[in-house]
């Protein structure tokens, strides 16, 4: 059974600063997806990770994916207040047709 | 865009009660999920669909059905409402190409398109 394991679930940042969020996962996948929720809002897709060393980014946000690491990351570059969300990784396991395994979420805040 | 419409955003309801969450997606979408989440839990899957008429049950079922009458509508029934059901449920929806093996899906697919989210239910039973 697949396991997602975020890290860490609460994160307070100062603007300008980078951090990163990892997202573990414990067997085989072949799909890794970033999420952003807002308070009150749905899930927002990021990024779609399809391969080991596989790299996106959108503006201040980076995602890379090892798979034989089992493990993601989401960077944060010269944080803002607006990047201020919840973070979700998601897995497929590399059999399961299209269900996904999400992690528990981070929840970035980003202080002025 | 693709655009996942749940029915209502709030919902308060008592126990036992029978209690429908509507999902509609307008993208031909094959696949529906209905997950809910929790503080510190993240999304659970409750059920899923590949196809009209089709569900598989995903890591959280009991307490619950679903039904997918027509393609493009994925409705979870709550049997009779328990207070521990008191959550926020979220409707999805991708496109996928399944493969089909006579009767049987495969379980393999081969799309790359991530999952599109609805707004939400904030459901309470009292």
């Amino acid at each position: 059974e697949l396991k997602v394991e975020q890290n860490p679930l609460f994160l307070s940042m100062q603007e300008g600063k980078n951090y990163t969020i990892y997202c573990n996962y414990s067997t085989t996948s072949d799909r890794l997806y970033w999420y952003r929720q807002d308070p009150g809002k749905s899930l927002e897709s990021l990024f779609v990770l399809l391969s080991n060393g596989a790299v996106k980014q959108e503006g201040r946000l980076m995602a890379s994916l090892d798979t034989k690491a089992r493990l993601s990351t989401l960077h944060i570059t010269a944080a803002v207040h607006d990047l201020s969300a919840t973070y979700f990784c998601a897995a497929r396991p590399a059999t399961s047709g299209s269900r996904l395994t999400f992690g528990e979420g981070t929840q970035l805040t980003v202080n002025p | 865009d693709v655009k996942v419409t749940q029915s209502s955003r709030y919902l308060v309801k008592r126990t036992g009660e029978k209690v429908f969450l509507e999902c509609v997606q307008d993208m031909d979408h094959e696949n529906m999920f209905w997950y809910r989440q929790d503080p510190g839990l993240g999304l659970r899957l409750i059920y899923f669909s590949y196809d009209v008429k089709m569900k598989e049950k995903g890591d959280i079922p009991e307490g619950y059905s679903v039904s997918r009458e027509k393609k493009e509508r994925f409705s979870l029934i709550l049997e009779s409402a328990s207070t521990n059901q008191t959550s926020m449920y979220l409707c999805a929806s991708t496109l996928t190409r399944n493969i089909r093996w006579g009767r049987k899906w495969t379980g393999h697919v081969y799309s790359n398109q991530p999952q599109h989210f609805g707004d939400g239910t904030r459901l309470s039973i009292l």
